[in-house]
C-alpha cells in the first residue's frame, strides 16, 4: 500500500511569510507525529496526534508555529511569520497505535528554506 | 528528561571494515528500533527489539538490545558503501507516553569504496 506523502517536497519562503506543509498517512494508522531535522542531526520533535485525543503540542517551538489533523487523516503544520531558524526538514510519520514496538512510517519530508 | 546519546557521532571507514555503532540511556525502554536514513529520504526502521538480551541480526547487521533496557548496539560485518546513511536508534518510554518515541542523536555513517 501507499506509504506516508508529504508535499510540498521544498519549499523556499522569505522570513515573514507563513507556511503550510502537508501530510498524508498511511490509510489506517491512527497517530501522526510530526518531527523537525537540521542539517545531518536527530529529530526534534513537534506535535503529536492520537486518534479523537488532544494533540501532544508539547514539542512546538514557538507559538508561531501549530498543527492541525482533520478527520483523523491529513495533518497540515503551519508556521507563521517564518524566520530563517525555522529552516530544516520536517518529517512526518504515522503508526498503528497500539501496536507492539509502536514503529513509526516515515514521509520523504518537506525541506523549508526560509530566506 | 529522557536522552539517548549515540556514539560515535560521525564514522567513516572502508568497505569491508566492521563497525559497531551505541546508543546509550540512563532511562528504561519497552522497546528500541533502529532507523537508517539516506539523503533526501526519511528514516526507514530496519528492526525492533523488545526483550532484554535479545539479538536480532539482519544480513550483515546485527542489533543488541541491553540486558536491562537501557542501552544498545548495532554492529556492521563487512560494511558496503550502500549502507552509508544516518543511523538512529529510537526508544519507547515504559513510562508516560509509551507510544512517543525518544530519537537518538543520531550517527552518520560514510563507507568509501
Amino acid at each position: 500500500g501507499a506509504g506516508v506523502s508529504q508535499s510540498p517536497s521544498n519549499k523556499v519562503t522569505e522570513k515573514g511569510k507563513d507556511v503550510e506543509l502537508r501530510c498524508d498517512p498511511i490509510s489506517g494508522h491512527t497517530a501522526l507525529y510530526w518531527y523537525r531535522q537540521s542539517l545531518g542531526q536527530g529529530l526534534e520533535f513537534l506535535i503529536y496526534f492520537q486518534g479523537n485525543s488532544a494533540p501532544d503540542k508539547s514539542g512546538l517551538p514557538s507559538d508561531r508555529f501549530s498543527a492541525e489533523r482533520t478527520g483523523g487523516s491529513v495533518s497540515t503544520l503551519t508556521i507563521q511569520r517564518t524566520q530563517q531558524e525555522d529552516s530544516a526538514v520536517y518529517l512526518c510519520a504515522s503508526s498503528l497505535w497500539p501496536a507492539a514496538g509502536y514503529e513509526q512510517y516515515f514521509g520523504p519530508g518537506t525541506r523549508l528554506t526560509v530566506t | 528528561t529522557q536522552l539517548l546519546e549515540q556514539s560515535p557521532q560521525f564514522l567513516s571507514i572502508q568497505e569491508g571494515e566492521n563497525l559497531t555503532v551505541y546508543c546509550n540511556s540512563s532511562s528504561v525502554f519497552s522497546s528500541l528500533q533502529w532507523y537508517r536514513q539516506e539523503p533526501g529520504e526519511g528514516p526507514v526502521l530496519l528492526v525492533t527489539v523488545v526483550t532484554g538480551g535479545e539479538v536480532k541480526k539482519l544480513k550483515r547487521l546485527t542489533f543488541q538490545f541491553g540486558d536491562a533496557r537501557k542501552d544498545s548496539s548495532l554492529h556492521i560485518t563487512a560494511a558496503q558503501p550502500g549502507d552509508t546513511g544516518l543511523y538512529l536508534c529510537a526508544g519507547a518510554p515504559l513510562l508516560g507516553a509509551t507510544n512517543k518515541l525518544i530519537f537518538g542523536t543520531g550517527t552518520l555513517l560514510a563507507v568509501q569504496p
